[in-house]
Order: structure tokens, then sequence, then C-alpha cells
């Protein structure tokens, strides 16, 4: 079964706005981490925020952990076209060796 | 440095043959992982290797198997392919467990 889910499922923008995507998960974890994936391409690391953490920032990228309410957001700020992708949230398992995957957002930034 | 590499990128199957993907990663990684990807489905795991000469189930195994004999490369391999593993595979690595994975661009297995 899939750790993370993703809200909303697909999200569509014009270039400018700031695009907002949630995850929740079901247990206790020790990270949490946003990856991309541009259309028929591998998936890309965005940033990684651990537990004891409560925001982290890189460029327009701002993840936020909320371990009481086991869910996470990203923030893109002043989205680009070239930021069109799927975004998925991932967390280890409770055994510590596994990367565990949502279904992703799908996030379509119009120019 | 190439990463994580995968091949072959395509490969068409009919129901019942055999086939191995390769992956092999560059960076001196411990741990690898094989996923598929299918739509609305996200990455779904299915084994992994914490380093050479280990292997471990993940998610969805069954159908498939896996070895490491060399820490630079992960085999995944499908026996007796089926119409249900039609998918797009991927295959990660990184350096310390659940940390930040490197990713292939994938293999786009099609079973007939």
């Amino acid at each position: 079964s899939q750790q993370g889910e993703e809200d909303p499922q697909a999200l569509s923008i014009q270039e400018g706005e700031n695009a907002t995507m949630n995850c929740s998960y079901k247990t206790s974890i020790n990270n949490l981490q946003w990856y991309r994936q541009n259309s028929g391409r591998g998936l890309v690391h965005l940033i990684l925020i651990r537990s004891n953490e409560r925001e982290k920032h890189s460029g327009r990228l701002r993840v936020t952990l909320d371990t009481s309410k086991k869910s996470s957001s990203l923030l893109i700020t002043a989205s680009r076209a070239a930021d069109t992708a799927s975004y998925f949230c991932a967390t280890d398992d409770t055994g510590g060796f596994k990367t565990i995957f949502g279904a992703g957002t799908r996030l379509f930034v119009k120019a | 440095n190439a990463g994580v590499t995968q091949t072959p990128k395509f490969r068409v199957l009919k129901t019942g043959q055999s086939m191995t993907l390769l992956c092999a990663q560059d960076m001196n990684h411990e741990y690898m992982y094989w996923y598929r990807q299918d739509p609305g489905m996200g990455l779904r795991l299915i084994h992994y290797s914490v380093g050479e000469g280990t292997t471990a189930k993940g998610e969805v195994p069954d159908g498939y198997n896996v070895s490491r004999l060399k820490k630079q490369n992960f085999l995944l391999g499908l026996e007796s392919a089926a119409p249900s593993q039609t998918s797009v595979y991927f295959c990660a690595s990184s350096y310390r467990p659940t940390g930040e994975l490197f990713f292939g661009e994938g293999s786009r297995l099609t079973v007939l």
C-alpha cells in the first residue's frame, strides 16, 4: 500500500501564480522527500525534510512538514511553464530501507 | 558521470517470454531499487538491495527476480512475462537508506 497520497491529483495554473501541493501519509517517518518528473523522464530529487524540521526552502520551493497531522506541502512560487511536471512525495517505511511514493500531482503551468 | 543507466529503454515481449533489465550506477551507491510506474498508481517498489549480494522484496515482487552480483549493477528479471507486467520500470540508487534517490530514465516494457 502507498504511504503518501498527494492532493490535488492535478493542478492547472497561470504562469506567475503559486502552486501548492499536499501530501498525507499514514505512519511515522524519519524523513519526507519531494520529487519531480517531467513527461517521459526519470524522477529528480527536489528536497528532503527530516521529521524534526518544520519548514525548508530551496530556491522557489518551500516545503512544510506537520508530523502531528502526518502531512506535508510543497509550494512553488512564481511558477513558470517549465515547472509543468508531475510531483511526488515519498516517505521512508518503518523498516528504514525503503522509500515509498505517492501517486503524484500533475501540475500544468500555462504560459 | 553517467549516474544511473538502464538498458534497454524499450522492449516488446510476448506473453511467456523472459527478459532481463539491467541497471548500472557509477556513484558507488550501496542501495539500489527497482520500481514500476503505472498510470494513476505512482511508483511501486518491486525489489531492492542494501548491498552487493543482497536482495529483498518490495511491495509488488511477484513475477520478478533480481540479482546484485556486483555493487554497481542491479538486474531485474521476468521469467514468464504477463500482460499485467506492461509498465515503465525505473531503477534508482542512493548512498544511504531512505536518502536521496537517483533515478534512471526508465525502461518501457510492453507485454502482448
